[in-house]
C-alpha cells in the first residue's frame, strides 16, 4: 500500500519561496509505472493541480500554465520522496497543499490513487 | 483549459435513499473522467477512474456513468459515512481539472 507523508512550514512570507516535501513508502519516486502530483484547495479556486513529476529513462515535469513561471517539482531518489517549490507568493497561494500518486496507467496517470494528508499553508507577513 | 461543472451543489438524502449526482465537461473528454470523495479536514479519496471503474476498497453502491461531456455518479442506498464531498476530474487533457463538488448531506 502507497502512503504519502508530507512536510514543510505552513506560514510563508509575500514574495518568498513555499517549499513542501512528499516522502512515499511503498512505490518508488523512480518507478517507470507512478507519477507524482501537487494539488492544492482554495475557497476561491477549489482543486486546482498544480503539476507533476515522473520517470521514464529520464525525469519529465508538467506544469500548469497558471503557476509554471514560478513552480519546480523535483525528486529525490536518495530519500524516495518529491518537493514542490513555488517562488514569489502571495497571499493568493494560501490554500491546502496535497502531493498525490498517479499508479494506473489507464488514462496515462492522470487520476489519483493515493494522497499526502495535506498541509495548510498560509502566506501572510 | 476544460471546465468541469458539478450539479447540484448541494444535495439533501436521507440515510438509506440513494443519490444521482452530475458531472459536465465543457468539451469530450472521452471516458476520462475521475471521481473523488472528501470528507473535512482529509484529502479526496478515488471513487472512480475511467467513468465507470471503482477504485480499490470502494464499495458497489458506487457507480460511475457517462462519456464525452456528460457523466454521472450514482450512490445507491446512502450510508452514513457517505456523507461527504464529491468531486469530478477530468483526466483527459492538460491541464487536469476537477469540479467545484457536490455536497452530500443529511436530509
Amino acid at each position: 500500500q502507497v502512503q504519502l507523508q508530507q512536510s514543510g512550514p505552513g506560514l510563508v512570507k509575500p514574495s518568498q519561496t513555499l517549499s513542501l516535501t512528499c516522502a512515499i513508502t511503498g512505490d518508488s519516486v523512480s518507478s517507470n509505472r507512478a507519477a507524482w502530483n501537487w494539488i492544492r484547495q482554495s475557497p476561491s479556486r477549489g482543486l486546482e493541480w498544480l503539476g507533476r513529476t515522473y520517470y521514464r529513462s529520464k525525469w519529465y515535469n508538467d506544469y500548469a500554465v497558471s503557476v509554471k513561471s514560478r513552480i519546480t517539482i523535483n525528486a529525490d531518489t536518495s530519500k524516495n520522496q518529491f518537493s514542490l517549490q513555488v517562488n514569489s507568493v502571495t497571499p493568493e497561494d494560501t490554500a491546502v497543499y496535497f502531493c498525490a500518486g498517479s499508479t494506473d496507467s489507464s488514462d496515462w496517470y492522470r487520476h489519483f490513487d493515493y494522497w499526502g494528508q495535506g498541509t495548510l499553508v498560509t502566506v501572510s507577513s | 483549459e476544460i471546465v468541469m461543472t458539478q450539479s447540484p451543489a448541494t444535495l439533501s438524502v436521507s440515510p438509506g435513499e440513494g443519490a444521482t449526482l452530475s458531472c459536465r465537461a465543457s468539451q469530450s473528454v472521452s471516458y476520462n473522467l475521475a471521481w473523488y470523495q472528501q470528507k473535512p479536514g482529509q484529502a479526496p479519496r478515488l471513487l472512480i477512474y475511467g467513468a465507470s471503474t471503482r477504485a480499490t476498497g470502494i464499495p458497489a453502491r458506487f457507480s460511475g456513468s457517462g462519456s464525452g461531456t456528460e457523466f454521472t455518479l450514482t450512490i445507491s442506498s446512502l450510508q452514513s459515512e457517505d456523507f461527504a464531498v464529491y468531486y469530478c476530474q477530468q483526466c483527459d487533457n492538460w491541464p487536469l481539472t476537477f469540479g467545484g463538488g457536490t455536497k452530500v448531506e443529511i436530509k
